[in-house]
């Protein structure tokens, strides 16, 4: 078993709906929590990053973790054709050194927002 | 906008050639990693290094792959010889003190 799942999709939505998308995890070391886009053929752009239980906003997006039930979301409003892309999710444990931590991604949601 | 450098974008090559990937993290950033991308899956750590010193390397197949960051600033990721199963996409990502990273665009190997 993976120590991060993620429905790869494909997830199919009129321009302007809610896009829902979410990943469960195993290892409760893991305390960060990103969120990337990625467009074909480019690399992962971070979209949200947060390390603590509830709701962080920005713009259209909503970050979502549920630290208790190892599950983490992330919320598109008003979707556009150009959201459509693949979502990761990557997640680590705490800093515990000066040296960043390695993240662990999900195998990434392909979302198609159609006009 | 900083951004996180690497070439080439895309690399054709044949089973059991040498092939190497550069790249040129964001400014001031001490930590660069190294991640393979498989078609389909998520990224996977190859090598974290801060600094010039290599502070993670247990994903690394170290029979035919090696990086140095020999300044502490750019770095190099090399095959050799190259197998099939390497067709991947390779990201190098940056960050400074904190968990968030940076990505590059990757460079797209395909193995013939």
């Amino acid at each position: 078993q993976k120590e991060v799942e993620q429905d790869p999709g494909p997830l199919s939505v009129p321009e302007g709906a809610i896009v829902s998308l979410n990943c469960t995890y195993s290892n409760s070391a893991f305390q960060y929590f990103m969120w990337y886009r990625q467009y074909s053929r480019k690399g992962p752009e971070l979209l949200m990053y947060t390390y603590s239980s509830g709701n962080k906003e920005d713009g259209r997006f909503t970050a979502q973790v549920d630290k208790s039930s190892k599950y983490i979301s992330l919320f598109i409003r008003d979707s556009q054709p150009s959201d459509s892309a693949t979502y990761l999710c990557a997640m680590s444990p705490p800093l515990i050194k000066a040296a960043g931590n390695k993240l662990t991604f999900g195998g990434g949601t392909r979302v198609l927002v159609k006009p | 906008e900083a951004e996180v450098a690497q070439s080439p974008r895309y690399k054709i090559t044949e089973k059991s050639q040498a092939v190497a990937f550069w790249c040129d993290p964001i400014s001031g950033h001490a930590t660069l990693y190294w991640y393979r991308q498989i078609l389909g899956q998520g990224p996977e750590l190859l090598v974290q290094f801060q600094d010039e010193s290599v502070v993670d390397d247990s994903q690394l197949p170290k029979d035919r792959f090696s990086a140095e960051r020999l300044k502490g600033v750019d770095s190099t990721l090399k095959i050799q010889p190259a197998e099939l199963g390497d067709s991947a996409m390779y990201l190098c990502a940056s960050s400074s003190s904190g968990n968030e990273q940076f990505f590059g665009p990757g460079t797209r190997l395909t193995v013939l």
